[in-house]
Formats: C-alpha cells, structure tokens, sequence
C-alpha cells in the first residue's frame, strides 16, 4: 500500500510569489490534515478535511494560505504570497478508522518550503 | 490551553545505557497520548499510544495522570535508536488534530 505522498519535496521561492503543495493521501482515507514545522518551533496543526469538507481550519496562520480537497481526494495548500516567515517543513497526514477503533495519522514526508 | 512539553532537545548517550525522554503535558479534560518519532531521512511514524499500553523496539511509556507526564523509555539504547522523538496528544474521540512538542533529539554513541 502507497503511503502518503506529497510534491514538490523541496521548493525555493521569493518572497512575494505563490507556491503550492500538494499531498495524496492514503487510498480510502476520508481525514487529510496539513501540519508545519517553522525551524526551531514545534509542529503545528493548519488544518483538517473529512472529505471535500474543511472540519477544523483553527491553525491557519492568516489568509495567505488556502487548503482545497477538491473530489475529497488529494489536497493542495497555496500560499499566496509567500513571506519569509512560511519557510519550514510542511506535512500532510491522513487517518482512517482502524478495525481496533483508533484513529492513526500517517504521515507523508513533507515538503520544506524556503521563502528568499 | 493544549500544550506538550519536552525539555530536552538533546539527549546523547551510550549504547546500552538506559533512555528516558521526558514529557508533560497540559489539557483540560482525558487526552491521548502519542509518542512520533522520525529516523534520519524518514518520515514521521507512530511509534506507541498510551491506550495500546504495549511496548514497541523496546520502548514504554506510562501516563502519569496526577503528573501530567507521558515519558518515553527503554532500558537499553541501541545506536538505531538515534532519531527526533516527538511526543503528542490529541482529544481521546474521534480523528482530532494532534498537538505536538518540539521534539528531543536522541543520540546514541557505541
């Protein structure tokens, strides 16, 4: 079974111009979530779809960024435009309801964002 | 407020020594616990949940309810045991966003 994927793995853009990542998640995973690790900071929840549906957007950090999980499927994160302060490592994870009742997020591997 | 605390952001020992890397936490309510952990050019992997109570390459780890701690611990360190340990919690129901610390770095030496 493919894990999560998520492209570009790396991207170096200028301050001022628009990036967007994308992550698949695992087949059948109705939950998607974006996370990001600012260096030196500790990893923070964005955002949380159950299918095509936004079910927490709490930890948006301001209007810039906007999270579509069109389909209900793969999702993509635009951030537009890009400050300095978005570069870090941001991850996707998806989760599905276990035959045990629990909830595992599986993470991708992140794409590390630096603004110049 | 949710908030998880790891004080160490490197713990370096030998192999064979024993491991313990701290955890606490605070929230207002019954959280789950989680312990991450993300080997070197790997991506983020569950390592143990409190509620599975089971041990996992030798790592346990107890919830300490009246300390608010969720420690993670082994024994004997192995040298691929060298990795960033994260330790998280999430509300006990249902698929909730995980809040995480910001993480330990083991290294173990032979």
């Amino acid at each position: 079974e493919a894990g999560v994927t998520q492209f570009p793995s790396h991207s170096v853009i200028e301050k001022g111009q628009t990036v967007t990542l994308r992550c698949d998640p695992i087949s059948g995973h109705d939950n998607l979530y974006w996370y990001r690790r600012v260096m030196g900071k500790e990893i923070k929840f964005l955002l949380h779809f159950v299918k095509e549906s936004k079910q927490d957007e709490s930890g948006m950090p301001n209007n810039r960024f906007l999270a579509e999980r069109t389909g209900g499927t793969y999702s993509t994160l635009k951030v537009q435009p890009a400050e300095l302060e978005d570069s870090g490592v941001y991850f996707c994870a998806s989760s599905h309801l276990t035959g045990t009742g629990t909830y595992e997020q599986y993470f991708g591997p992140g794409t590390r964002l630096t603004v110049t | 407020a949710q908030r998880v605390t790891q004080p160490e952001k490197l713990l370096s020992v030998f192999k064979g020594a024993p491991v313990e890397l701290k955890c606490n936490y605070s929230y207002s309510g019954s959280p789950e616990l989680f312990w991450y952990v993300q080997y070197s050019r790997q991506r983020l992997q569950l390592l143990l949940r409190h509620i599975s109570r089971e041990s996992i390459k030798g790592f346990t780890a107890d919830l300490n309810k009246g300390e608010t701690s969720f420690h993670l611990k082994k024994p004997f360190a192995q040298e691929e045991d060298s990795a960033m340990y994260y330790c998280a919690l999430s509300r006990s129901t249902g698929f909730q966003k995980l809040v995480f610390g910001t993480g330990t770095r083991l290294l173990v030496s032979p």
